[in-house]
């Protein structure tokens, strides 16, 4: 079945230092959706890329799908302690009609 | 708040036992999908429902089965408890059936099996 990988599963920066989390899927994905779970919290949407090379931005945070629609990246600039949490990527596979499968997701942490 | 309600936020059982979770999606939202989430872990989902139907299935355990009722509300039940079915258990919901389509995530209920 599908399978989505996401790299670090931690990462511990500076306030002010850059943050990238990246996602890998074992097969073309028809979208992608990043997710924001807060300590304690549940999920909440961020955003969705649909087109191949999609890059959209919010504030801080730059959101790209990969040209083979099988990767995607959220690089956040300057973290701050707001952003901590752990950030999830979710795709959805061609053939998997409305199921969508997470990935592990990357805990940030951020040390003001 | 994403106006997603889950109850209850805490339940605590033993092992063998039966719980519902129950869940009542956004006003105006059609479809209900259920996941776990295990400590430290993604989210697996489970079984979603749109409009009163099954729409898709996860790999969920023959143990846990789920409805949706007229009124768009859902149920998760989950039987012959073991330990390792302790997990946070979200219910989202979306205005369609999509995959596209947003999922607003509840608070959760949190399930611990001793």
């Amino acid at each position: 079945g599908q399978q989505v990988m996401q790299i670090p599963q931690y990462q511990h920066v500076q306030e002010g230092e850059d943050f990238t989390t990246y996602c890998n899927s074992s097969t073309t994905l028809s979208n992608i959706q990043w997710y924001k779970q807060r300590p304690g919290g549940h999920p909440v949407f961020l955003i969705q890329l649909v087109k191949s090379g999609e890059v959209k931005k919010q504030k801080r945070l730059t959101f790209q799908f990969g040209e083979a629609k099988k990767n995607s990246s959220l690089h956040i600039t300057a973290t701050q302690t707001t952003d901590v949490g752990t950030y999830f990527c979710a795709g959805l596979g061609e053939t998997s009609g409305s199921r969508l499968t997470f990935g592990e997701g990357t805990q940030l942490t951020v040390n003001p | 708040d994403s106006g997603v309600t889950q109850t209850p936020k805490h339940l605590i059982t033993a092992t063998g036992q039966r719980v519902t979770l129950r869940c009542s999606p956004r006003s105006g939202d059609l479809s209900v999908y259920w996941y776990q989430q295990s400590l430290d872990q993604g989210l697996q989902f489970l079984i979603q429902y749109y409009n009163g139907e099954e729409r898709a299935k996860g790999n969920i355990l023959e143990r846990f089965s789920a409805q949706q009722f007229p009124d768009l509300h859902s149920e998760l039940n989950l039987s012959s408890l073991e330990l390792g079915d302790s997990a946070l258990y979200f219910c989202a919901s979306s205005r369609l059936r999509q995959g596209t389509d947003t999922q607003y995530f509840g608070p959760g209920t949190r399930l611990t099996v001793l």
